[in-house]
């Protein structure tokens, strides 16, 4: 069963880093777009940032700059590296799969990321 | 960017009814269009892709249909654990991969 599992949320003061990890099972990790979508309590999904299967990268306005997403295949490892970190970037990450059908079939469970002073 | 908007932002219906949830984009996205549902403190789960293909283990009351700018997700007769918030997502033009601002369905 394809599986997703995110790690390294928790609190941090604004200005701060953080990097958030995603392991994934069950199927082949280097054949998927991976993604990273969050979600602000009480609010809808907005995504953040994508990964191809041949390392291209995408970011929103909102993280441009500021957050670099990456993967480590021989791992099956999601990663993504924040940094300048805002109270705006407060919310649950979730790391997602893009199915061959361009869409987010697999979410992982989330992990809170806290921005606060 | 392509924006997505989701009518109603919220919606109250009781068990049996039939129920419709609209999403439009601000240009054409032939059928890239997908729904999500996401019940309180749970991971959003696909329902339908490509704007009319259920998902497989989705129950058939669930449809999707649209293309171009209006798409639509239709519950034909809900039951109690259909009560969720519903997004609708454009995979068309990328990145980023625009979400609707969610539509919640609650019971009457």
């Amino acid at each position: 069963e394809a599986q997703l599992v995110e790690s390294g949320g928790g609190l941090m003061q604004p200005g701060g880093s953080l990097r958030l990890s995603c392991a994934a099972s069950g199927f082949t990790f280097s054949s998927y777009d991976m993604h990273w979508v969050r979600q602000a309590t009480g609010k809808g999904l907005e995504w953040v940032s994508a990964i191809g299967t041949a390392g291209d990268t995408y970011y929103s306005g909102s993280v441009k700059g500021r957050v670099t997403i990456s993967r480590e295949n021989g791992k099956n490892l999601l990663l993504l590296q924040m940094n300048g970190l805002r109270v705006g970037d407060t919310a649950v990450y979730y790391c997602v799969r893009e199915s061959q059908g361009d869409a987010f079939d697999i979410w992982g469970q989330g992990t809170v990321v806290t921005v606060s002073s | 960017d392509i924006q997505m908007t989701q009518s109603p932002s919220s919606l109250s219906a009781s068990v049996g009814d039939r129920v419709t949830i609209t999403c439009r984009a601000s240009q054409s996205i032939i059928t890239y269009l997908n729904w999500y549902q996401q019940k309180p403190g749970k991971v959003p789960k696909l329902l339908i892709y490509a704007a009319s293909s259920l998902v497989s283990g989705v129950p058939s009351r669930f449809s999707g249909s649209g293309s171009g700018t209006y798409f639509t997700l239709t519950i034909s007769s809900l039951q109690p654990e259909d009560f969720a918030s519903y997004f609708c997502q454009q995979s068309y033009s990328r990145p980023p991969y625009t979400f609707g601002q969610g539509t919640k369905l609650e019971i009457k």
